[in-house]
């Protein structure tokens, strides 16, 4: 059965700290990997997305990574600010189309001042 | 362009009642999809339409959920009867292929809180 786990499920830092958020999936065949980002009461923000062959992509103070050997991935985000508090959804998908997707349950972060 | 937009945001109704979501894409976006989101569950595709066709409704959880896509910038989603485990948070997403080998990214809208009392 195709899984996508995330670690840790919550995680409270200090404001201007790093952190790295856990992915580690089963989804067979693998297309690619995403990590969405989402604030309390909105719908989820892509902030990359990476295919087999690439092992790392930033976007700004995030950075994800991707082992498709080990299928783990992680998402760094380094001097962390208040607007990081979010959650942070790992998802893994079969195909390019969008439909054969497999959702983690997401890492709920709080950066606090 | 105004991203995906859902409406109602929210919407309170009883059980019984038949509650219709609505979806407009992204101006020119050839897929739709329609989500539900709950604590217990996480995100779970419903149903994703390709030039307005549907194409995948296996993740519709019984034949009380409907969707429709009878233009390229439209969607809807009923649920009829609805019942209190229906509260969830809706979402519609659409995203545009530009190549085979391409991976189009979903741009999500702000979603739907439906609770049934």
């Amino acid at each position: 059965k195709n899984q996508v786990e995330q670690s840790p499920q919550s995680l409270i830092i200090l404001e201007g700290k790093n952190c790295t958020l856990q992915c580690n999936y089963t989804v067979s065949p693998f297309s690619n990997l995403r990590w969405y980002k989402q604030d309390t009461g909105r719908g989820p923000v892509s902030l990359t997305i990476m295919t087999f062959s690439e092992n790392t992509k930033s976007n700004g103070r995030y950075t994800a990574t991707l082992d498709a050997d080990t299928k783990q991935s992680s998402l760094h985000i380094t001097a962390s600010q208040l607007s990081d508090s979010a959650s942070y959804i790992c998802v893994v998908s079969e195909n390019n189309a969008g439909n054969m997707l497999t959702f983690g349950g997401g890492t709920r972060l709080m950066v606090k001042p | 362009d105004a991203g995906v937009i859902q409406s109602p945001r929210h919407e309170v109704t009883e059980m019984g009642q038949e509650v219709t979501l609505r979806c407009k894409p992204i101006s020119g976006h050839d897929y739709l999809f329609w989500y539900r989101q709950t604590m217990m569950r996480g995100l779970e595709l419903l149903i994703y339409f390709n030039n307005n066709v549907p194409i995948d409704d296996s993740g519709m959880p019984e034949d009380r959920f409907s969707a429709k896509m009878p233009n390229a910038s439209f969607s809807t989603l009923k649920i009829q009867p609805s019942e209190p485990r229906d509260s969830a948070v809706y979402f519609c997403a659409s995203s545009l292929l530009l190549a085979r080998a391409s991976v189009p990214e979903q741009f999500f809208g702000p979603g739907t809180r439906l609770t049934v009392l």
